[in-house]
């Protein structure tokens, strides 16, 4: 099946410093990409909608200019942690929809555990 | 509202006995699709299965089985012969509309312990 991998698996960054995760599908074309965080012992929530070649969509209470998000080509968005501070650790999660649109074709990345120090 | 409920934070069962974990949702759009996925220690999201509101049969792969009943939006998995390997947590998640081009809302999620 279609893989989608994330890069880097895990990070540790101190506070002030921006990190760039990257969300890569593998085998296919994504022209629209998600991007989830889930904090320890709680489900995932939707950060952002990552459209290629357009601006990202946010959710309700994400801070755009914090969380950074550019998908400048068909198999690659990236999401970057501006000015990470500790509250920021978390587990993201990217996530791609197959091109074909099948309501069921929507393949998860292995997922990027931030700590921020 | 929430969008998907999972009312059993923790469940346990006993190896090779089958466990039924909770779903319901809430939607006013016709076209939807339900999710179930697996997230192990390792927090890889494992789709287990999926159900579309339009299919007519329950969904099944392998020892998954998804309980859909529409009129009670509810959409409860079923894990028959349980195994060890099947501890994790486990999320219910649903997409609404009639594409593939829409993020996914989860539930939070039932944490599964198979006892030996």
């Amino acid at each position: 099946g279609a893989v989608v991998s994330q890069h880097p698996s895990w990070v540790i960054c101190k506070s002030g410093t921006s990190v760039k995760i990257e969300c890569r599908s593998l085998d296919f074309q994504a022209t629209t990409m998600f991007w989830y965080r889930q904090f320890p012992k709680q489900s995932l929530m939707l950060m952002a909608t990552s459209n290629e070649g357009s601006k990202a969509t946010y959710e309700q209470g994400v801070e755009k200019d914090k969380f950074l998000i550019n998908h400048a080509s068909l198999t690659l968005s990236t999401l970057t942690v501006t000015s990470a501070h500790p509250e920021d650790s978390s587990f993201y999660i990217c996530s791609a929809n197959h091109p074909s649109g099948s309501s069921y074709e929507q393949y998860f990345g292995p997922g990027t555990r931030l700590t921020v120090t | 509202a929430q969008k998907i409920t999972q009312t059993q934070p923790g469940m346990f069962v006993q190896e090779k006995e089958a466990v039924t974990l909770d779903c319901t949702y809430d939607t006013s759009d016709p076209s939807y699709g339900l999710f179930w996925y697996k997230q192990p220690s390792s927090g890889e999201m494992i789709f287990l299965i999926y159900q579309g509101s339009y299919d007519q049969q329950n969904a099944t792969e392998g020892r998954y089985s998804l309980n859909f009943q529409k009129a009670r939006k509810s959409a409860n998995l079923v894990i028959s012969a349980s195994q060890l390997g099947d501890s994790a947590m486990y999320f219910c998640a649903m997409r609404e509309g009639g594409t593939g081009r829409r993020a996914l809302t989860f539930g939070s999620g039932t944490r599964l312990q198979v006892q030996p």
